[in-house]
């Protein structure tokens, strides 16, 4: 297995400009996270899906983020528009169990707003 | 909610001694403390967990004791070597039906001196 995949691994954009991030989940994985990773706050959660349904977005930020999952292998997180102070690297991970213990990660998008 | 505290925030060894990393957790319900290793441009990788029935686990140079009285778990590395240079991640949940939050520490960033 190809393991988790997120694309692009490296972003830069201008602010205000909208930005949408990809991934892949391990096949037959039916938990998908999204995590966003600064040097201050760490592993934040952003959203939780089980099963292609969000079940915890109190994790985004504000409004600017929403977050997909159309069908089990795809999922995408959307930031519009785009601010400085969401550069970061962002995570997806899935999960094959439940309750979800062991989780995925990919390989992480670098997003730089400028 | 729960709250991981993780010390210290860089380690640096020589090769071949040991190195220790140390979380405390809040949520005394919580039973599922596993570790991350996160290499440079990578996303984290699950290296151990233990559960809150065991005291210690251990696979091959690494171990995980956790002490369920003072809420303390320890990840120890022996006979270290430059591939163990990395940032390290505990995190903490409570492992039930329905569960999937694992709060994470801030990190300890790991130096193997050659």
């Amino acid at each position: 297995d190809a393991g988790v995949i997120q694309s692009p691994r490296h972003e830069v954009t201008e602010m205000g400009q909208e930005v949408t991030l990809r991934c892949k989940p391990i096949s037959g994985h039916n938990s998908l996270f999204w995590y966003r990773q600064t040097m201050m706050r760490g592993l934040e959660l952003l959203i939780y899906f089980n099963n292609n349904v969000p079940i915890d977005d109190s994790g985004m930020p504000e409004d600017r983020f929403s977050a997909k999952m159309p069908n089990a292998s795809f999922s995408t997180l959307k930031i519009q528009p785009s601010e400085p102070r969401d550069s970061a690297v962002y995570f997806c991970a899935s999960s094959p169990l439940s309750p979800v213990e062991k989780l995925f990660f990919g390989s992480g998008t670098q997003l730089s707003v400028l | 909610g729960e709250n991981v505290e993780q010390h210290p925030s860089t380690l640096s060894v020589q090769e071949g001694d040991s190195a220790v990393i140390k979380c405390t957790y809040s949520d005394s319900a919580s039973n599922y403390f596993p570790w991350y290793k996160q290499e440079l441009g990578k996303g984290p990788q699950l290296i151990i967990d233990i559960r809150s029935n065991v005291g210690e686990k251990k696979d091959q140079r690494i171990a995980v004791t956790l002490n369920k009285t003072a809420k303390h778990f320890s990840l120890h590395i022996t006979e270290t070597q430059p591939e163990d240079s990395a940032v390290y991640f505990c995190a903490a949940s409570r492992s039930g039906a329905g569960s999937y939050q694992l709060t994470f520490g801030k990190g300890t960033k790991l130096s193997v001196i050659p």
